[in-house]
């Protein structure tokens, strides 16, 4: 199994650039969501998603939109990156309701210019 | 999830000694997940602990959860240049939003 799939690893964008942030995962979770990672601060939620379907706002949402049309995928969208979006982006799904292990992505490491 | 607050950020330690990272709560937590992430990798899940007073060992790890539900520890006993990395607590209640703490950064000497 492949787990949870982000694609891509690196992107350096510009600022009032927009783009997608892939994640699969093939483990049939209905559980995802996406953090961002940035020194200092942990991991942050950003938007998740319990189900084909329904997303909901996490800690912080504004510049990113979501959508979860099936249950393998969970897109995060940039729509006009700002140099303050710069970091580390995780998505991770896990089974069910919480207390499940959650499993993460490899990352993707987004600069912006 | 509830907001949880590590200490200490960072800890440095000889090769053979023990480490110890504390989170803590100002409300009563539903339950609490601990990762590891290594440089440069992402979190791996280590254990849930649900119950109060709870105590969790994984090999030379030691997981416990607070009689009150407010605080909880994770202890590495003799560690090794394996256990560096960024290890943290992450709390959540039934509505999904988990709340990561900060993190302890781990670095060993050989």
């Amino acid at each position: 199994n492949a787990g949870v799939t982000q694609t891509p690893k690196f992107q350096v964008l510009k600022t009032g650039q927009s783009m997608t942030l892939q994640c699969a995962q093939d483990m049939n979770h209905e559980y995802m969501s996406w953090y961002r990672q940035d020194p200092g601060m942990g991991l942050r939620l950003i938007h998740y998603s319990v189900g084909a379907g329904i997303t909901d706002q996490g800690e912080v949402p504004n510049g990113y939109n979501v959508s979860r049309s099936t249950t393998e995928d969970f897109p995060l969208r940039l729509l006009s990156a700002a140099p303050s979006q710069t970091s580390v982006y995780f998505c991770a799904s896990s089974r069910g309701r919480f207390g499940q292990p959650q499993h993460f992505g490899d990352g993707t490491r987004l600069s912006i210019l | 999830g509830q907001q949880v607050m590590q200490i200490p950020q960072y800890q440095h330690v000889q090769e053979g000694e023990d480490f110890t990272t504390y989170c803590n709560s100002s409300t009563t937590l539903s339950n609490i997940q601990w990762y590891k992430q290594r440089p440069g990798g992402h979190p791996v899940f280590l254990i849930q602990l649900v119950k109060s007073g709870e105590v969790k060992k994984q090999k030379r790890l030691t997981f416990q959860f607070g009689e009150a539900k407010k605080n909880s520890s994770l202890h590495i006993t003799a560690t090794q240049t394996t256990d560096v990395g960024t290890y943290f607590c992450v709390s959540g209640g039934s509505n999904y939003k988990l709340t990561f703490g900060k993190g302890t950064l781990l670095t060993v000497n050989p």
